[in-house]
């Protein structure tokens, strides 16, 4: 039971690039979050899906998108690097039974640079 | 809508010494709430969660939490501070949509030899 697993652990993109990180769930969640993290405001949502092909917009959607073809796998893609999105990367997933009291599980994260 | 506020960015404590971390939050409905720790370079971890079963909650490694419902508050606390304790904190609500948490900025606790 591997739980939440995120790919790459590093990446170095050039401003303007493209590219998607990884993550997939092996605990049948319905529930599945992005996150970044930045010195001292935590961690902000990025996009979320509460089930395979629902997604939905958080509070920093801008530059990235989201699919869910499958309850396992949620990637997220940057479509144009930019500086400001050096950061570093959390993939989470909960189980979605309406218990409000089930905890996320997350990802090691991505450390994502953009030069 | 809800959030939460960490009251101190940073503690620092002596090994051996109580620790105390304060959040205090925001919700308009009954809320679900939750400390995480992040060790460096790692990702969360859960300490504990309030369920609404007991509002002195008990977590891994020592720690707990006291739910405060007037004061709104949700303080993590340790009786006594070890090394392996120095990492970053999260308190952590979520609200009616509980596929959407709102985190704390974080506190980072230091412990002095």
């Amino acid at each position: 039971n591997a739980g939440v697993t995120q790919t790459p652990k590093f990446q170095v993109l050039k401003t303007g690039q493209s590219m998607t990180l990884q993550c997939a769930q092996d605990m049948n969640h319905e529930y599945m979050s992005w996150y970044r993290q930045d010195p001292g405001m935590g961690l902000r949502l990025i996009h979320y899906s509460v089930g395979a092909g629902i997604t939905d917009q958080g509070e920093v959607p801008n530059g990235y998108n989201v699919s869910r073809s499958t309850t396992e796998d949620f990637p997220l893609r940057l479509l144009s690097a930019a500086p400001s999105q050096t950061s570093v990367y959390f993939c989470a997933s909960k189980r979605g039974d309406r218990g409000r009291n089930t905890e996320a599980f997350f990802g090691q994260g991505t450390r994502l640079t953009v030069v | 809508a809800q959030s939460v506020t960490q009251l101190d960015s940073h503690v620092s404590v002596s090994e051996g010494t109580p620790v105390l971390l304060r959040c205090n939050y925001s919700s308009s409905y009954s809320p679900s709430l939750f400390w995480y720790v992040q060790h460096p370079n790692k990702g969360l971890q859960l300490l504990l969660k309030y369920t609404s079963a007991a509002t002195l909650v008990k977590g891994i490694n020592g720690f707990e939490a006291e739910f405060k419902k007037s004061e709104t508050s949700f303080h993590l606390t340790k009786p006594s501070a070890h090394m392996s304790d120095a990492a970053e904190y999260f308190c952590v609500v979520s609200g009616s949509n509980d596929y959407k948490l709102s985190f704390g900025a974080g506190t980072t606790v230091t412990v002095r030899a």
